[in-house]
């Protein structure tokens, strides 16, 4: 098992552009989160999907934000028109199930310049 | 929602101290879990627990739900548990983590 694996690890980007970030989680793992976590923070949750359903987002999603997950397994990330502010890291977590505990890929470092 | 404070928020010890890091929360739980933070951002889970004490090594984690407050000890801390401790607390349907803002560990040699 390799565990999770987010993709790219570092994005530097000019604010106006569009990015996407890709999350691979542990194998049938059914549950995948999106958390957000800024310098000195602790992480902050974005959305979270059962399988291929996206069941909540949060009110830190707005609508420049969208999340996928289309065959219940990896899922993408893509914030368009990127801002300053949206400078972060960006982590994804899978579970087997609901409930169960949490692993965490190793994030990607978003820099807006 | 859920409010999560974790004290003290940076600590450094000698090799060899007892440390102990604590976390509280003020809304009914499912679970709480005490992560760990290494530079460069990898989270690690060390413990998930809705009740009573767990132990892994030489980690401890205990929990009163009554009160609604969590520890984590090291024993025998050394240089290479310097990191960050992340308390978090998962509840309801979603079982989405809140999480504190971790409090920074040093361990000298």
């Amino acid at each position: 098992d390799t565990g999770v694996s987010q993709n790219p690890r570092h994005k530097i980007t000019k604010r106006g552009q569009n990015v996407t970030f890709r999350c691979d989680p542990i194998s049938e793992h059914n549950r995948l989160y999106w958390y957000r976590q800024t310098l000195g923070q602790g992480p902050e949750f974005l959305t979270y999907f059962q399988n291929e359903a996206q069941l909540e987002k949060s009110r830190l999603l707005s609508d420049r934000f969208s999340a996928e997950r289309p065959k219940g397994s990896f899922s993408t990330l893509e914030i368009q028109r990127t801002e300053q502010g949206d400078s972060a890291m960006y982590l994804c977590a899978s579970s087997p199930r609901a409930g169960d505990t949490q692993y965490f890929g190793p994030g990607t470092r978003l820099t807006v310049l | 929602k859920n409010e999560v404070e974790q004290s003290p928020q940076n600590l450094t010890a000698q090799e060899g101290e007892f440390i102990t890091i604590n976390c509280s929360y003020s809304v009914g739980i499912s679970a709480l879990h005490w992560l760990q933070q290494h530079p460069g951002g990898g989270i690690v889970s060390l413990f998930m627990l809705s009740s009573g004490k767990k132990k892994h090594g030489r980690l401890i984690a205990t929990i009163n739900i009554q009160e609604k407050h969590s520890s984590l000890h090291i024993t025998a801390s050394h240089p290479r548990d310097s990191a960050v401790y992340i308390c978090a607390v998962s509840g309801g349907s979603n079982y989405k983590l809140t999480f504190g803002k971790g409090t920074l560990l040093t361990v000298n040699p």
